[in-house]
């Protein structure tokens, strides 16, 4: 079946660096890619989004890479705050209502 | 506005004992879901309404009911409480299918 899944079930990286997520999807006719950010007791919250017509997109410092070609995509945040600490998951919007959302990755940032 | 709103926020069960998750949204989006988070795993589609009116089953639907009482509102009923039916429970909403806005859930225990 379909699947979603991400490289790392954690990451740690110092304050001011840069941190990279990865994530795999199954699904090649897939459309439209999501990145949510989840921190501690609270509900997830959309972070930035992609089309399988392009490669990269960029927003306020995070960009998402996209590869059709291996299936995979990635999350990256400049400059890591501790504010960044969070459950970082992507989803796979595969059409109708049915969106596949990754298990996540947590990230630690070290001040 | 503020979003979608969930209630309770923590709820302790005990088996076979029912009740109602109730979730709100204020920024007019046609389409609610209800999702169960549990550990190690991506958020599964219990159930959704894509518009008021109408509610359709997705992924994990067996022990859950749900009802869209209007365009706002949108429940969910655990008849039946089960062991298995703890989890973080979050409901989200979208104007378009893609992009969705999550509440902040309901950590429930059933023991």
């Amino acid at each position: 079946g379909e699947s979603v899944g991400l490289h790392l079930p954690t990451l740690s990286v110092q304050e001011g660096d840069n941190s990279i997520i990865n994530c795999a999807y199954s699904n090649s006719a897939s459309d439209y890619f999501i990145w949510y950010k989840q921190e501690s007791g609270k509900g997830p919250q959309f972070i930035i989004d992609i089309r399988s017509n392009m490669d990269k997109r960029q927003g306020q410092r995070v960009t998402v890479l996209l590869n059709k070609t291996v299936k995979h995509l990635s999350l990256q945040i400049a400059a890591t705050q501790p504010g960044d600490s969070a459950v970082y998951f992507c989803a796979d919007y595969t059409g109708g209502f049915k969106t596949i959302f990754g298990a996540g990755t947590r990230l630690f940032v070290k001040a | 506005n503020a979003g979608v709103t969930q209630t309770p926020k923590f709820q302790v069960l005990k088996t076979g004992q029912s009740m109602t998750l109730q979730c709100a949204q204020d920024m007019n989006h046609n389409s609610m879901y209800w999702y169960r988070q549990d550990p190690g795993m991506g958020l599964r589609l219990i159930y959704y309404s894509a518009s008021e009116g109408t509610t359709d089953k997705g992924e994990v639907p067996n022990g859950y009911n749900v009802s869209r009482l209007n365009k706002r509102e949108f429940s969910l009923r655990l008849e039946s409480a089960a062991p298995s039916q703890t989890s973080v429970y979050f409901c989200a909403s979208s104007t378009h299918q893609e992009t969705q806005y999550f509440g902040p859930g309901t950590r429930l225990l059933v023991l």
